[in-house]
């Protein structure tokens, strides 16, 4: 069971990054996936969730500008970020939460996104 | 500013006993959502130590413990060890945000 992070780099301000997620070991289309960062030397932010059925729920700081989405033929989790801003400089991870039980057990190793000029 | 607030630094010597505190509100711990911790050691992914307030996944040491009363909830660590030293997370749902809250974490030092 594992998760891959990319998509990760230097984007100007007011721009649009993509950032991906393939599983294996499981189908993220069964499970509630998860998008948290961690910005330099701060703590963990949940920013936004897709449950199995596909609805979704975004933090008040990403909401409108980012949007979760799953590609079920990939297997794969991603996170459209639009209208970027310096302080979406951060660690992003995607993470499955456990099934049946709560928390977010497994957790990709993380893509780096820095918002500068 | 946390929804959910723990104390910045823990600390304690080798083989002693510490503990975390997650405070949140009737919003969130106090509605009886469950709680999760973590633990972060340096340039890592989060590892998740316990879900649902006081269960361990396979593989945790039983010497982290959860519990949880009204709007509070707490992480123990028993038999301190020098790799128990990291960051430590708590997390919830919050139906006023209607979505997930990360505590604002604890740094635990052995001694």
């Amino acid at each position: 069971v594992q998760l891959v992070e990319s998509g990760g780099g230097l984007i100007q301000p007011g721009g649009s990054l993509r950032l991906s997620c393939a599983a294996s070991g499981f189908i993220v289309s069964s499970d509630y996936m998860n998008w948290v960062r961690q910005a330099p030397g701060k703590g963990l932010e949940w920013i936004s969730i897709i449950y199995s059925g596909g609805s979704t729920k975004y933090a008040d700081s990403v909401k409108g500008r980012f949007t979760i989405s799953r590609d079920n033929s990939k297997n794969t989790l991603y996170l459209q970020m639009n209208s970027l801003r310096a302080e979406d400089t951060a660690v992003y991870y995607c993470g499955r939460e456990y099934p049946d039980r709560g928390g977010v057990d497994v957790w990709g190793q993380g893509t780096t996104v820095t918002v500068s000029s | 500013q946390s929804v959910l607030t723990q104390p910045p630094s823990v600390s304690g010597a080798p083989g002693l006993r510490v503990t975390i505190s997650c405070t949140g509100s009737r919003s969130n711990i106090g509605a009886g959502y469950g709680v999760h911790w973590y633990q972060q050691l340096p340039g890592t992914a989060p590892k998740l130590l316990i879900y649902d307030n006081t269960n361990r996944p396979s593989g945790v040491p039983d010497r982290f413990s959860g519990s949880k009363s009204g709007t509070s909830a707490s992480l123990a660590i028993t038999g301190l060890q020098a790799e128990d030293e990291a960051d430590y997370y708590c997390q919830s749902y919050d139906s006023s945000l209607s979505g997930y809250v990360f505590g604002s974490g604890s740094k635990v030092t052995v001694l």
